[in-house]
């Protein structure tokens, strides 16, 4: 069975700031996917970014971006130049042939002014 | 594109009474749906995968005659908490398989907060 971890709980940032959050996960399959959504106070779910394990170039997303080490199984979120709109819980996932995902914990990022 | 609605968003309820939450793809077919539920600050907990026109696939630990799923069509998946007691309360959650290149992908609802008193 597939896990994913976040070992940081929380974690602030000044406005403007570069942040990192962690993600590692366990699996033995060899095509699969990882995410990261966030989770605003609002509480909808909102896809940032996908990666898809096959591909070895780093996905990024304006401001976000990934790094992606298959073989330390390891799916890091870079936030550059943070806003106070990504204040939010992040969460990474891991997904495999469309079935379901697996969440890690989740991270309560807090960006200050 | 790709966007997933839930209704109602907010339910209050008496115990003993059925809840029906709605969750619907609007701009493409979902073949699959997903119902989670989500306790405050922690993660998502999956309950069951919604496949449409066959049974629902229940986690274990999931009491399929209290949450009943029904898939009837490619937009619409359906949530039914059964004689609904306080210890229901919670913050439901669908998501719909991306079609395409997206498939991996699932789309979220905006999420159903029910509160049973």
């Amino acid at each position: 069975a597939q896990t994913v971890t976040q070992s940081q709980p929380e974690m602030s940032v000044q406005e403007a700031e570069t942040v990192t959050l962690s993600c590692t996960y366990d699996t033995s399959e060899n095509n699969y996917y990882l995410f990261w959504y966030k989770q605003p106070p609002s509480r909808q779910m909102i896809l940032v970014i996908r990666q898809e394990a096959y591909k070895q170039q780093n996905a990024t997303e304006n401001r976000f971006s990934v790094n992606f080490q298959k073989a330390a199984k390891s799916f890091s979120l870079k936030i550059s130049d943070s806003q106070l709109g990504d204040t939010a819980m992040y969460f990474c996932a891991f997904g495999l042939d469309g079935n379901k995902l697996v969440f890690g914990a989740g991270t309560i990022l807090r960006v200050k002014s | 594109g790709a966007v997933v609605s839930q209704h109602p968003s907010w339910v209050i309820c008496k115990s003993g009474t059925s809840v029906k939450i709605e969750c619907r793809s609007l701009d493409f077919q979902a073949t699959t749906m997903f119902w989670y539920r989500q306790f405050p600050k922690q993660s998502l907990m999956l309950m069951a995968t919604s496949n449409e026109g066959s049974k629902a696939t229940y986690e274990q630990g999931v009491e399929k005659d209290k949450f009943l799923i029904n898939h009837a069509s490619l937009t619409l998946s359906t949530l039914t908490v059964t004689s609904a007691h306080p210890e229901d309360s919670s913050f439901y959650i669908c998501s719909a398989r991306g079609t395409g290149g997206n498939q991996e992908t699932q789309y979220f609802g905006p999420g159903t907060r029910l509160l049973v008193l």
